[in-house]
């Protein structure tokens, strides 16, 4: 199992610019999770998906941000346009089911800085 | 204002003493978990808790779960270099939402 897989694994981009990070899931997890992590605010939730659908973007924090789950085996968030204060380490999870008993599986996280 | 405080924010102990790590919350959670995390990898879940006042133990970690489900503990005994890391616990919100602490940098010196 390769675990979650996100890409780039650095993303330094220019104000203005627009961003694209991207997700694959572990096969067969059907709940993707989208977060982002600051020294200052810890890791928030951006927004989830259950079956490709999204459920809850109440952390989304500004119409700048955007995701996508156009199938079972892929993700995007996008930021567009991009700003200093956009800079963190944004991680995708994924879980297999609702259960309480379920973990969640996190990839390696894209660290982002907008200069 | 965060919906799990976690207590300290910071330790440094050395080797072989041993640790406790609180996580406090106002709200109910239907089950809380433990993840660590180190530089530039994602969080990695430890153990999930379900039941008021149950305790799980993964080799020297002890988890704790409040009997109210609001709160939980993570004692470490015997601590090792090994155990040096980011630990975040997280309260599930209805059926999917996972919420985190802002996490304790725990460091054990040689």
């Amino acid at each position: 199992d390769a675990g979650v897989i996100q890409s780039p694994r650095h993303e330094v981009t220019e104000m203005g610019q627009e961003v694209t990070l991207r997700c694959k899931p572990i096969s067969g997890h059907n709940s993707l999770f989208w977060y982002r992590q600051t020294m200052m605010r810890g890791l928030e939730l951006l927004i989830y998906f259950n079956n490709n659908v999204p459920i809850d973007d109440s952390g989304m924090p500004e119409d700048r941000f955007s995701a996508k789950m156009p199938n079972a085996s892929f993700s995007t968030l996008k930021i567009q346009p991009s700003e200093p204060r956009d800079s963190a380490v944004y991680f995708c999870a994924s879980r297999r089911g609702t259960g309480t008993n379920y973990g969640y599986t996190f990839g390696s996280g894209t660290r982002l800085t907008v200069v | 204002t965060q919906l799990l405080e976690q207590s300290p924010q910071f330790l440094s102990i050395q080797e072989g003493e041993n640790l406790t790590v609180y996580c406090n919350s106002s709200s109910v959670f239907s089950s809380l978990q433990w993840y660590r995390q180190e530089p530039g990898e994602g969080p990695v879940l430890l153990v999930t808790v379900v039941t008021g006042g149950e305790v799980k133990k993964l080799k020297r970690l002890t988890f704790q779960f409040g009997d109210a489900r609001k709160d939980s503990s993570l004692h470490i005994t015997a601590a090792q270099p090994g155990d040096t890391g980011l630990y975040l616990c997280a309260g599930i919100q209805g059926a999917q939402k996972l919420v985190f602490g802002q996490g304790t940098r725990l460091t054990i010196n040689p």
